[in-house]
């Protein structure tokens, strides 16, 4: 399968400051990419869509000044969270889409793990 | 709206053993497409397999198989002979085949047994 790199894996910052964590498509080019957080023992819950090219369509109740998406090229995507507090610490997980012969395939990034402290 | 139910928050089956996994959705949508992921503890999302809504026979990939019942909205997945490593969360998953909005269900937690 398809490969999505995430960087970094694992993160542990002082409250206040803000982290950015990439997300590469390494062998496809993928115009819509997503952006996950999952809390311990939940399902993942879906931030915002980005889009290459074009500002990046949040979910309900997600601060779009909190959480910065930049989605610069067909292989690129950065969720930066700004002046991260302890309640933002959690696992989040990116994904890029490929269109499949018969439907669009998500592949996933091995996530990061945010612990704010 | 869409959903997906997971009604088993865990199981426990015997290495060797098959086991179903349940999973039912809900859509107004006449065209979808079923996912399933397995999420072992390291936290990568990974594929296992996707049924159409308009396949006309249930989806095979190794030792998953789907149990596509449409007029009970339901796509249970079967583990065949199962194994060690097969320990993990799985997830359902429902969206349109060519489009980009996915749901999540809540996830099973399979824990096999040796």
């Amino acid at each position: 399968g398809a490969v999505v790199s995430q960087h970094p894996s694992r993160v542990i910052c002082k409250s206040g400051t803000s982290v950015k964590i990439e997300c590469r498509s390494l062998d496809f080019q993928a115009t819509t990419m997503f952006w996950y957080r999952q809390f311990p023992k939940q399902s993942l819950m879906l931030m915002a869509t980005s889009n290459e090219g074009s500002k990046a369509t949040y979910e309900q109740g997600v601060e779009k000044d909190k959480f910065l998406i930049n989605h610069a090229s067909l292989t690129l995507s950065t969720l930066t969270v700004t002046s991260a507090h302890p309640e933002d610490s959690s696992f989040y997980i990116c994904s890029a889409i490929r269109q499949g012969v018969s439907y669009n395939e998500q592949f996933f990034g091995p996530g990061t793990r945010l612990t704010v402290l | 709206a869409q959903k997906i139910t997971q009604t088993q928050p865990g199981m426990f089956v015997q290495e060797k053993e098959a086991v179903t996994l349940d999973c039912t959705y809900d859509t107004s949508d006449p065209s979808y497409g079923l996912f399933w992921y397995k999420q072992p503890s390291s936290g990568e999302m990974i594929f296992l397999i996707y049924q159409g809504s308009y396949d006309q026979q249930n989806a095979t990939e190794g030792r998953y198989s789907l149990n596509f019942q449409k007029a009970r909205k339901s796509a249970n997945l079967v583990i065949s002979a199962s194994q060690l490593g097969d320990s993990a969360m799985y997830f359902c998953a429902l969206g349109p085949p060519r489009g980009q909005n996915f749901v999540f269900g809540p996830g099973t937690r399979l824990s096999v047994l040796p």
